[in-house]
């Protein structure tokens, strides 16, 4: 059973570029999570759908980010406009029903230049 | 202000000795604790976890102390091995709905031979 894969692992983008990180959960889990870790901040949540409908986008920055969950396959978050501030590893969570247990796939590196 | 505190903030012990890492909380509303172990370039991994009715919880070389009235847990590594070192997260969530994963900024982990 493969676990959450996350693609991809590194990404580099250019100042004003935009960035697309793939999530896809466990099979038959119904809660994705994302969160972002840097040295400074640590680990902060970001969003959280359960059965593909956003539940809370308390941690996701006002502008240029956005996450969606297109199927209980996969779930994307979009950065727009890209800034060196945005660096960091981000990680995708899934449980299998929300509440308990999250499993989180390898992060993906984004280095804004 | 930082609702999930750890300490020490690193921590070295010898091969075979136990680690003992801390951690407390703000927030009354936290019902779940879990714990995670990350090693460079990986996810955080899931380790132990533990519900605000439990006082212990044990996983092999793995334990839990809860306590409610303090809001204090800690976690304690029998027989460390050198194969733990790593960093550790100390988590908590209020459960339910709201299922979202509030992060300690960590201990990271030496065990020396």
């Amino acid at each position: 059973n493969a676990g959450v894969i996350q693609t991809p692992r590194h990404k580099v983008t250019g100042k004003g570029q935009e960035a697309t990180l793939w999530c896809e959960p466990i099979s038959g889990h119904s809660a994705v999570f994302w969160y972002r870790q840097t040295i400074v901040q640590g680990l902060e949540f970001l969003t959280y759908f359960r059965n593909q409908a956003p539940i809370d986008d308390s941690g996701m920055p006002k502008e240029r980010f956005s996450a969606q969950m297109p199927n209980q396959s996969h779930s994307t978050l979009k950065i727009q406009s890209t800034q060196p501030q945005d660096s960091a590893v981000y990680l995708c969570a899934s449980s299998l029903m929300g509440g308990g247990e999250q499993y989180f796939g390898p992060g993906t590196r984004l280095t804004v230049l | 202000q930082q609702q999930v505190r750890q300490s020490p903030q690193s921590l070295t012990v010898w091969e075979g000795e136990t680690a003992i890492l801390n951690c407390s909380y703000e927030n009354s509303a936290f019902d779940y604790f879990p714990w995670y172990q990350q090693f460079p370039g990986e996810g955080p991994a899931l380790l132990i976890s533990i519900l605000s009715v439990s006082n212990k919880k044990e996983d092999g070389r793995f334990t839990i102390f809860f306590n409610k009235r303090e809001k204090k847990l800690s976690l304690h590594i029998a027989d460390s091995q050198p194969g733990d070192s790593a960093t550790y997260f100390c988590a908590a969530s209020e459960g339910g709905s709201n299922a979202k994963l509030t992060f300690g900024k960590g201990t990271k982990l030496s065990v020396k031979s």
